[in-house]
């Protein structure tokens, strides 16, 4: 499943399935990006980075897409699992200010 | 173990009075942080420090105050002033690192004024 845009949309998937996690930034300027997870109640925790001058990233069980044509950054986990359940924002960083998205709650369903 | 501690996690106040959050970091970092997070909004910036005894209003100071005396510490003082303090707070940091530029959390404190 996909989700799109800076509000929070819920993203619900069956554990196993592939997460696909949309994140529109806003500025052409911005050359590091970060995606953080963030369970109830909790700080946020950093998954994965990635630089402007990058279009793919992989971590473990985690690929961030980076589309500047677009101002479009995604998040991609494999084989979801219960404990993925969490909101996942974006994070834009552009000379020494950095804006975060609202985030997009994913719920897994075993 | 290394780390941003905030304290208390949960804070209960009376309208019209100060209250203070505690953020402590022993990641020896130099830039220090505070955000408001509200349901259904990102994280705003408040206040941030750079370095000690120093710091810079952020896009929603007004109503907030910062101190920065010593690296580890960088309290955030919700004052009368601020008209809508019940929210999610959190402090982070971030070391000078030229590889990245991630931002540490803390886990958080929950202020409710009624």
């Amino acid at each position: 499943g996909e989700s799109v845009g800076l509000h929070l949309p819920t993203l619900s998937v069956q554990e196993g399935d592939n997460s696909i996690i949309n994140c529109a930034y806003s500025n052409s300027a911005s050359d590091y990006f970060i995606w953080y997870k963030q369970e109830s109640g909790k700080g946020p925790q950093f998954i994965i980075d990635i630089r402007s001058n990058m279009d793919k990233r992989q971590g473990q069980r985690v690929t961030v897409l980076l589309n500047k044509t677009v101002k479009h950054l995604s998040l991609q986990i494999a084989a979801t699992q219960p404990g993925d359940s969490a909101v996942y924002f974006c994070a834009e960083y552009n000379n020494n200010d950095m804006r975060f998205g609202a985030g997009t709650r994913l719920t897994v369903k075993p | 173990d290394g780390g941003i501690t905030q304290s208390p996690k949960y804070l209960f106040r009376k309208e019209g009075q100060n209250v203070t959050l505690s953020c402590e970091q022993n990641l020896n970092h130099d830039a220090m942080y505070w955000y408001r997070q509200d349901p259904g909004q990102g994280l705003r910036l408040i206040y941030y420090s750079q370095i000690v005894n120093d710091f810079q209003k952020g896009d929603i100071a007004e109503g907030y105050s910062v101190s920065r005396e010593k690296k580890e510490s960088f309290p955030l003082t919700v004052t009368s002033a601020q008209k809508n303090p019940t929210a999610f707070y959190l402090c982070a940091s971030r070391g000078a690192s030229g590889n990245s530029y991630e931002q540490y959390f803390g886990p958080g404190t929950r202020l409710t004024v009624t």
